[in-house]
């Protein structure tokens, strides 16, 4: 049963457009949602989160939202750049002890 | 600091034999995880280890093993490994911080090709 899903495989967007890369999840005990961010041969990075207790935070171009009654959050990355090209995870807790991630999506930025 | 530091980079084994995939962190930090990710199904956690001492399955632990050494290493292993377990492993830690407990910090894989 997959708790976290990304139903897009793959995203292609023209530079200096928005991305917007989307998640859902089943599981309400979720209370911590996490995007993390990876290049070709590189382990994962931490990119940006949000609390259930929010339903959006930004950091610079990179900005998350959370709908608790649709399950659903999105990353929107504006305005998009080249090196934003990667595969991109969003990942789930109920506990800080662990995480469950998606399938990931692949963003690839057109010049 | 070098982070999370995994070794060896890239592996093949012939089925059955045996191996060790070495993390190490050096962050201080209390807890660590194995993932692996295969096309299609995201990462997926093997084992993890709350804390030194402690170690605790994740949601695809058959056919390996795990040893927290101490509180910079964990270790996973495989006994007898089979082409299923082609993959790429990713080691994790994660601090107890309040601010960034959620967050894992990874190292950068291991590609493991069993024949």
């Amino acid at each position: 049963d997959q708790q976290v899903k990304q139903n897009s495989p793959s995203l292609s967007v023209q530079e200096g457009r928005i991305s917007i890369l989307n998640c859902d999840y089943t599981n309400s005990m979720f209370d911590y949602f996490l995007w993390y961010k990876k290049y070709p041969a590189e382990g994962p990075t931490f990119l940006i989160s949000i609390s259930s207790i929010k339903d959006k935070n930004e950091d610079g171009r990179f900005t998350v939202f959370l709908n608790k009654s649709a399950k659903h959050l999105s990353l929107h990355i504006v305005p998009s750049q080249p090196g934003d090209s990667a595969v991109y995870f969003c990942a789930a807790s109920a506990t800080a002890q662990k995480l469950v991630f998606g399938q990931g999506t692949r963003l690839t930025i057109n010049p | 600091n070098a982070g999370v530091t995994q070794t060896p980079k890239f592996q093949v084994l012939k089925t059955g034999q045996s191996m060790t995939l070495q993390c190490a962190q050096d962050m201080n930090h209390n807890s660590m995880y194995w993932y692996r990710q295969d096309p299609g199904m995201g990462l997926r956690l093997i084992y993890y280890s709350a804390s030194e001492g402690t170690t605790d399955k994740g949601e695809v632990p058959n056919g390996y093993n795990v040893s927290r050494l101490n509180k910079r290493e964990f270790s996973l292993r495989l006994e007898s490994a089979a082409p299923s377990q082609t993959s790429v492993y990713f080691c994790a830690s994660r601090t107890w911080e309040a601010e960034r407990v959620n967050e894992q910090f990874f190292g950068p894989g291991t590609r493991l090709t069993v024949l």
